[in-house]
């Protein structure tokens, strides 16, 4: 495996269930991103860690909860959504943060059907 | 507030330049990128410009005014696979990435 890569590509969930979605670089970066894209509307920074640890979080919901277990993983817990929250869920990461000029790789997403 | 504004579509020919247009404003700067996304797929680093003037390469340049808080990309010889999003995104003081929604390019033969 090369880059960013996010599992499950696909997921469906009703409102009261416990999901994850699971993001893995194999870049060596430092940080990590989770990003929300809805339709028509710019990326939602949700979530960064650097080195592990918790950087960023603004202001989302607790319904949504993170988890980086190692440099290299990211997690995104999910339960009680709402179907607003349906969206293209995208992992990100970049060689270090708070850094100019370093891009972020992005991994191919997980769209998300809340019913 | 901070605020990032591209046109949300524009269509070209195949074979013809198109100039796609960003404005930005945010809580200090440190850098402008533009990422490409093809339909259902992950956005992909196209440009970075931190200095005035225009960065080519390839077929793809993009050029940075910081004075008036404006950026374009241009993309020439338009191929078919050029068909995509364009995303603009302004790098604020805080190392944070602002993005615009994206412009939706259509090729047409």
């Amino acid at each position: 495996e090369t880059g960013v890569t996010q599992t499950p590509r696909h997921l469906v969930m009703g409102m009261t269930n416990k999901k994850s979605l699971k993001c893995e670089q194999h870049l060596g970066h430092n940080a990590m991103y989770w990003y929300k894209q809805s339709a028509k509307k710019p990326l939602e920074l949700m979530f960064v860690y650097s080195l592990e640890e918790r950087v960023e979080n603004n202001s989302v919901p607790s319904r949504f909860s993170p988890e980086c277990p190692n440099s290299s993983h990211l997690f995104l817990h999910l339960h009680t959504l709402q179907p607003e929250d349906s969206a293209l869920y995208l992992c990100a990461s970049s060689q270090d943060f708070q850094r100019g000029g370093h891009e972020q790789f992005f991994g191919p997403g997980t769209r998300l059907t809340v019913l | 507030g901070q605020n990032i504004d591209q046109p949300t579509e524009m269509t070209a020919t195949e074979g013809a330049i198109v100039q796609i247009n960003c404005t930005y404003q945010t809580s200090g700067f440190n850098g402008l990128f533009w990422y490409q996304q093809h339909a259902g797929e992950a956005p992909t680093f196209l440009s970075y410009n931190v200095l005035d003037g225009l960065e080519e390469k390839g077929r793809f340049s993009s050029f940075l005014s910081r004075s008036k808080g404006y950026s374009y990309l241009l993309l020439k010889e338009l191929q078919m696979k050029d068909s995509a999003s364009y995303l603009c995104a302004s790098m604020d003081s805080n190392y944070q990435l602002i993005w615009g929604a994206g412009t939706k390019l259509i090729i047409k033969p």
